[in-house]
């Protein structure tokens, strides 16, 4: 079975800082990658999803970037942090169809 | 776009009792899978169940059973003998399998439950 490990597990960051969170996959080959944000009280909206290395697709416009450039790592990036990127960010892995993994997430938040 | 209704923002049940969460969606898709996920205090989503929509039977997993009511798009979770470590919020969500890697999760906003001892 495959293992999600996402670091780091919190963060807090000033207005206008960088972020780079990042997810590794152990475990498969090749899976399919997700990022997921999960506001306060709600369920999770989904930011990005890769299917390869350097295949990015967003699913929302916002301020946050990702990368994938290793086949079973994910990064999360932003230029300049705003209070409302705050919240936690999952990463999932998806190799059967119809099935995503999850990690234990990190939890950003900021000031 | 699919949409996913979870209409129970918070139940509360006795230790071993039998338990209902419900969740209804939309979509015009004929296939696609459905989900529930088990997100207690320290945040990891666990997959409690999976269905497909092709198939009629029912998934079961030990305690935790669906009924899935295709016509009606009705995918609800029952435990049966529930126990403390059920409490946990639980998020019932959609896929649809579109390859190319648009298969992204569409959830629920989420059931609070709570298993009182």
């Amino acid at each position: 079975s495959q293992t999600i490990h996402q670091w780091p597990a919190t963060l807090v960051q000033p207005v206008g800082s960088p972020l780079s969170l990042e997810c590794t996959v152990e475990g498969t080959s090749n899976p399919n990658l997700y990022w997921y944000r999960q506001a306060a009280g709600r369920g999770l909206q989904l930011l990005f999803y890769s299917v390869g290395i350097g295949q990015i697709s967003s699913e929302v416009p916002q301020n946050l970037s990702a990368s994938r450039p290793q086949d079973r790592q994910f990064i999360l990036s932003s230029k300049k942090l705003l209070l409302s990127d705050s919240g936690f960010y999952l990463c999932a892995s998806g190799r059967v169809p119809g099935t995503q993994y999850f990690g234990p997430g990190t939890r950003l938040l900021v000031l | 776009a699919q949409t996913v209704t979870q209409s129970q923002p918070e139940m509360s049940v006795q230790e071993a009792e039998t338990v209902t969460l419900s969740c209804t969606y939309d979509t015009s898709e004929n296939n696609y899978y459905l989900f529930w996920y088990k997100q207690p205090p320290s945040r990891q989503m666990i997959l409690v169940i999976r269905q497909e929509a092709y198939k009629q039977q029912n998934a079961t997993e030990n305690r935790f059973s669906v009924n899935f009511q295709k016509a009606a798009k009705s995918f609800s979770l029952k435990i049966s003998d529930s126990q403390l470590g059920d409490t946990a919020m639980y998020f019932c969500a959609f896929m649809k399998p579109g390859g190319g890697g648009a298969d992204g999760l569409t959830f629920g906003k989420g059931t609070h439950l709570i298993i009182q001892p």
